[in-house]
């Protein structure tokens, strides 16, 4: 069945340098995903809204210089973390809604990019 | 997007039915309520999806009243690989759900 697949599934960077995070959907075409972002014991926060052709739609909050989407194809999009802080880790999820006939699309996730800044 | 009221937490032991409701008084004509199941350290799993009255699936049921106001999760003889969170979601075609704090449901033996 459809599947979203995130890349990579953890990363350990410096404080200063960039991360990319990949997320593909996988056997059907996504022209919108949606990042977010959960802390320990927290719930998943939204960060961001990924267009397939235009510009992402960021939640109020988030700093759309710092986190950068692109979503070049109907299949992937990246979420990259520009100059990574400590305060930047965290585990990052990607989605995308499956298209289902008569119904609302539900949401399929990626298993998550755990992020850890030193 | 209409906000959800789960319990913080559950428990329940092996073999149990175990019913999680989720209040959702604004919810809108158009939207559909979804649950998901999530492990630590993993993307949340879609569950099950409804509008009204029940659905039921391979691995729960979704009862949702005539009013729309709440719902209920009913997953049948939990085993220890179910204590998870689970998440009640209410939202349209837009897709960007607005989750809640969920509920962690523990299974003892």
């Amino acid at each position: 069945g459809a599947v979203v697949s995130q890349h990579p599934s953890w990363v350990i960077c410096k404080s200063g340098t960039s991360v990319k995070i990949e997320c593909r959907s996988l056997d059907f075409q996504a022209t919108t995903m949606f990042w977010y972002r959960q802390f320990p014991k927290q719930s998943l926060m939204l960060m961001a809204t990924s267009n397939e052709g235009s510009k992402a739609t960021y939640e109020q909050g988030v700093e759309k210089d710092k986190f950068l989407i692109n979503h070049a194809s109907l299949t992937l999009s990246t979420l990259t973390v520009t100059s990574a802080h400590p305060e930047d880790s965290s585990f990052y999820i990607c989605s995308a809604p499956i298209p289902v006939r008569g119904s609302v699309s539900p949401l399929h996730f990626g298993n998550g990019t755990r992020l850890t800044v030193t | 997007l209409a906000k959800t009221t789960q319990p913080i937490s559950m428990d329940s032991y092996e073999g149990q039915e175990v019913n999680i409701t989720c209040s959702h008084n604004n919810i809108a004509t158009n939207d559909y309520i979804t649950w998901y199941q999530q492990f630590p350290s993993q993307g949340p799993r879609f569950i099950i999806q409804g509008y009204k009255t029940k659905v039921t699936n391979e691995v729960a049921s979704l009862f949702i009243p005539a009013d729309r106001k709440s719902s209920t999760l009913s997953l049948p003889r939990v085993s220890l690989s179910d204590t998870a969170v689970y998440y009640c979601l209410v939202g349209g075609s837009q897709g960007n759900l607005i989750f809640g704090k969920g509920t962690k449901l523990s299974v003892k033996p």
